[in-house]
């Protein structure tokens, strides 16, 4: 049972232009995401968060959105960057029962940006 | 600041074989987990420990996976004896432990085990 679905294994994005990185998620206790890029033959590296509190959370060319209602999150990268190319990682966990600071990932989609 | 050290960074054994991973973490942090990530899949946690405390080892196989974080710093996980399905990249992270719900896990570069 995949609690947290990224549908799409793979997007391929020209340079300057926007990627789109899309996260649904099923457990309606999760209260806190995260995005992780992971370059070959590296760990996870966290890039942004955002609380359910929260609809936006900004950093620089990285905006994540959260849709509660819909169980959906998005990662926009503006604008796209050869070294954004790497397989970027939705992640959630939830602040209740025991479990409080286990991350629960989706598969990952491989980001392409093509220059 | 060095960031979460993991070795070996490969291993290729054959089945039944025991094997080990050790992991130092961020100086300083007091949580550290072990994530195993299956080929097209996303990193499922085993075990996390707060010091030398394993608090949440829900998800470790017991029967074969072990764990230790004796002096509540660096950590070796085993497995014995493997099995083919253990093939996977296991990943070490870490974080300060300050009681922050939204602090962030840092990740070492991880295993890539093989199993034949």
């Amino acid at each position: 049972d995949q609690q947290v679905k990224q549908n799409s294994p793979s997007l391929s994005v020209q340079e300057g232009r926007i990627s789109i990185l899309n996260c649904d998620y099923t457990n309606s206790m999760f209260d806190y995401f995260l995005w992780y890029k992971k370059y070959p033959a590296e760990g996870p590296t966290f890039l942004i968060s955002i609380s359910s509190i929260k609809d936006k959370n900004e950093d620089g060319r990285f905006t994540v959105f959260l849709n509660k209602s819909a169980k959906h999150l998005s990662l926009h990268i503006v604008p796209s960057q050869p070294g954004d190319s790497a397989v970027y990682f939705c992640a959630a966990k939830g602040s209740s029962g025991g479990s409080n600071y286990k991350l629960t990932f989706g598969k990952g989609t491989l980001l392409t940006v093509n220059p | 600041e060095a960031g979460v050290v993991q070795s070996p960074r490969y291993k290729i054994i054959e089945k039944k074989q025991p094997v080990a991973f050790w992991c130092n973490p961020i100086s300083g942090h007091n949580t550290l987990y072990w994530y195993r990530q299956n080929l097209g899949q996303g990193p499922e946690l085993l075990i996390r420990y707060e010091n030398e405390e394993a608090v949440d080892d829900s998800q470790l196989p017991k029967d074969r996976f072990s764990a230790e974080r004796l002096k509540g710093v660096d950590s070796t996980l085993k497995i014995q004896p493997a099995e083919l399905g253990d093939s996977a990249v296991y990943l070490c992270a870490s974080s300060p432990g300050q009681g922050s719900y939204q602090e962030t896990q840092y990740f070492g570069p991880g295993t890539r085990l093989l199993v034949l």
